[in-house]
């Protein structure tokens, strides 16, 4: 199975902070890396698909970047309805993977 | 309004059975992909199993082949996951989830719609 490892594991972060976020593949999945925000209590929401491309409706201070073994997902400036956890999803290989998730708090 | 919904979760003693079903509504059913994917509690994500539109292609996670099974009955726009020989690691909240595919354009090879999720407790 692909191994996906997302890091921080959590992140506190200003309001107007530029955030980032990284997933590492443990093998090669060209573009094929979603990501997703959770709030508490709630079903994932898809943000980002194919690494770069921004889902219909999600604002555009969110964006994606990447390819091979190495992506990166950023807010281009923290807002506070962007308290939530986000996972990193690879569908390169039919048995589908996510990160474990990055935490975001506000500082 | 887009939307799937899950029912038939609940309590379950560790060998027993429960069968998971997600309604769908406000779109073509038939011309997607669908997907299982569960949370235990405080945790990540995990994909459970996966289905073609026309049931033709089904995967599994390994934590679950061979105890899981997926289906589908498109004339009634609703997804189901029959769980057997439960474990207490199956704990967990059930989503149903839709795989964007080609049907959409362009194509969004990822999860676009979720269900709300359904609480399955196994523990004696």
């Amino acid at each position: 199975d692909i191994q996906m490892t997302q890091s921080p594991s959590s992140l506190s972060a200003s309001v107007g902070d530029r955030v980032t976020i990284t997933c590492q593949a443990s093998q090669d999945i060209s573009n094929y890396l979603n990501w997703y925000q959770q709030k508490p209590g709630k079903a994932p929401k898809l943000l980002i698909y194919d690494a770069s491309n921004l889902e219909t409706g999600v604002p555009s201070r969110f964006s994606g970047s990447g390819s091979g073994t190495d992506f990166t997902f950023t807010i281009s400036s923290l807002q506070p309805e962007d308290i939530a956890t986000y996972y990193c999803q690879q569908y390169d290989n039919p048995l589908i993977t996510f990160g474990q998730g990055t935490r975001l708090e506000i500082k | 309004e887009v939307q799937l919904v899950e029912s038939g979760g609940g309590l379950v003693q560790p060998g027993g059975s429960l069968r998971l079903s997600c309604a769908a509504s406000g779109f073509t059913f038939s011309s997607y992909s669908m997907n299982w994917v569960r949370q235990a509690p405080g945790k990540g994500l995990e994909w459970v199993s996966y289905i073609s539109s026309s049931s033709s292609t089904i995967y599994y996670a390994d934590s679950v082949k061979g105890r899981f099974t997926i289906s589908r009955d498109n004339a009634k726009n609703s997804l189901y996951l029959q769980m057997n020989s439960l474990r207490d690691e199956d704990t967990a909240v059930y989503y149903c989830a839709r795989e964007g595919g080609t049907t959409r354009m362009p194509p969004v090879d990822a999860f676009d719609i979720w269900g709300q999720g359904t609480m399955v407790t196994v523990s004696s």
